[in-house]
């Protein structure tokens, strides 16, 4: 039961540069979640889903873009890389709050450097 | 975007006693209200959470009450172990189902 799963761990990148971060989850959750996490900080929305083909902007979306083509897949896309991106990315997914299942699931994170 | 707060960002208790985290938070209209904990180096992991038409919820250890009149949550963690150190954020769900968090209260248990 793998949950919520995020690539790579870890990455540096160059001012300018783009990456994808990928996430998959394997719960069926519609909802699927990225957020920012700066040291001593807490969480920042930057993308969610709530569904295949459907995304929308969170607090903190300048800079990223997502897609969603499948139920399980929600990869973040950086396209051109600054300091002020440095940070740790968390994808989470959840089921819709109808359900009665408040609880999002978290992946591991992805440790950002842009230097 | 909400504003969810915390009030203490650092939190030292002994062994075996009761560990209290507050949080405040600003909208009125969320339905849910729930603690996470974050271990260092590993994404939150769900503890307990809150429906908005309750003030009280109890866990195993571990009790939330909320206090609609002045917007805040309390997470109580009934005699605290070392395994229960981490940063522990309070989050809000709205009825679009996005999660806001606080900025954390880091609760370190000493032995």
């Amino acid at each position: 039961n793998a949950g919520v799963t995020q690539t790579p761990k870890f990455r540096i990148l160059k001012i300018g540069q783009s990456m994808t971060l990928q996430c998959a989850q394997d719960m069926n959750h519609n909802y699927m979640y990225w957020y920012r996490q700066d040291p001593g900080m807490g969480l920042k929305l930057i993308y969610y889903s709530v569904g295949a083909g459907i995304t929308d902007k969170g607090e903190v979306p300048n800079g990223y873009n997502v897609s969603r083509s499948t139920t399980e897949d929600f990869p973040l896309r950086l396209e051109l890389a600054a300091p002020s991106q440095t940070s740790v990315y968390f994808c989470a997914s959840s089921y819709s709050i109808l359900s009665g299942d408040t609880e999002a699931f978290f992946g591991q994170g992805t440790r950002l450097t842009v230097v | 975007g909400e504003s969810v707060g915390l009030h203490l960002p650092t939190l030292s208790v002994q062994e075996g006693d009761n560990s209290i985290i507050n949080c405040a938070y600003s909208n009125s209209a969320s339905d849910y209200f729930i603690w996470y904990k974050q271990e260092s180096g590993k994404g939150p992991q769900f503890i307990i959470d809150i429906r908005s038409n309750m003030d009280k919820r109890q866990g195993q250890r571990v009790t939330v009450l909320l206090n609609k009149t002045v917007k805040h949550l309390s997470l109580q963690i009934a005699a605290t172990q070392p395994g229960d150190s981490a940063v522990y954020f309070c989050a809000e769900r709205d009825n679009f189902n996005k999660f806001y968090f606080g900025s954390g209260t880091k609760l370190n248990v000493k032995p």
